[in-house]
């Protein structure tokens, strides 16, 4: 079993459409969650954060939930710059990716 | 941008072949770590490097080695490359090591092993 597990998409969803993205992960002495964002060819860049009280950041909401070890990502008002590859991510040293959920808005 | 480095872009090599990849990190950072990303997979943790000595290895064969040097760049060598070495090899920096420490990838060096 894949330590991170994501969504394995891709998603396809019209401009304004509301998206989520689930991850689990399998190892339960994980204690820093991410999701990040990586553009077609390019190097992956931290999105944001995840913590247990969940967090916010403009349309970007990520939930955690220790229990289910259960991750996700829901992206409100989805804009056409949004789309890319969104990467699951655990730990820290090292960073444990995910196999990533691609996102395709379209006009 | 980030201020992480790597260079070459891209690099074709053949079987059998010895590779060096270079990175520089961020200024401050003293910690640098190496991923190896195959077309549709998210990226594999290599090994990483603080104050010049490895602190971490991930499940790679010895034919992947590394080094840092006192200015905190970093490089990976890979000996005996193999068609399944092609990948996007990502470095990131970060001023530390831990949980408190966001890590700051460079743009990556494309291989293609033939």
């Amino acid at each position: 079993r894949k330590e991170v597990e994501q969504d394995p998409g891709p998603f396809n969803v019209p401009e304004g459409a509301t998206v989520a993205f689930n991850c689990t992960y399998s190892n339960s002495a994980s204690q820093s969650f991410f999701w990040y964002r990586q553009d077609c060819r390019k190097e992956p860049k931290l999105l944001m954060s995840v913590y247990s009280s969940g967090n916010e950041d403009g349309r970007f909401t990520a939930q955690l939930n220790r229990a289910s070890q259960y991750i996700s990502l829901l992206i409100r008002d989805s804009k056409l710059s949004d789309s890319a590859t969104y990467l699951c991510v655990t730990g820290n040293t090292p960073l444990v990716f995910g196999k990533g959920t691609r996102l395709s808005v379209i006009a | 941008e980030t201020g992480v480095t790597q260079s070459p872009t891209h690099l074709i090599k053949t079987r059998g072949q010895q590779v060096t990849l270079r990175c520089s990190s961020q200024s401050g950072h003293n910690t640098v770590s190496w991923y190896q990303q195959a077309l549709g997979q998210g990226p594999q943790f290599i090994f990483q490097y603080y104050r010049e000595e490895e602190n971490g290895r991930g499940n790679f064969p010895p034919r992947f080695s590394g080094l840092q040097f006192p200015n905190y760049s970093s490089e990976l060598n890979v000996n005996a490359l193999e068609l399944d070495d092609s990948a996007l090899y990502l470095c990131a920096s970060s001023p530390g090591v831990g949980v408190t420490y966001e890590q700051y990838f460079g743009p990556g060096t494309r291989l293609t092993v033939t």
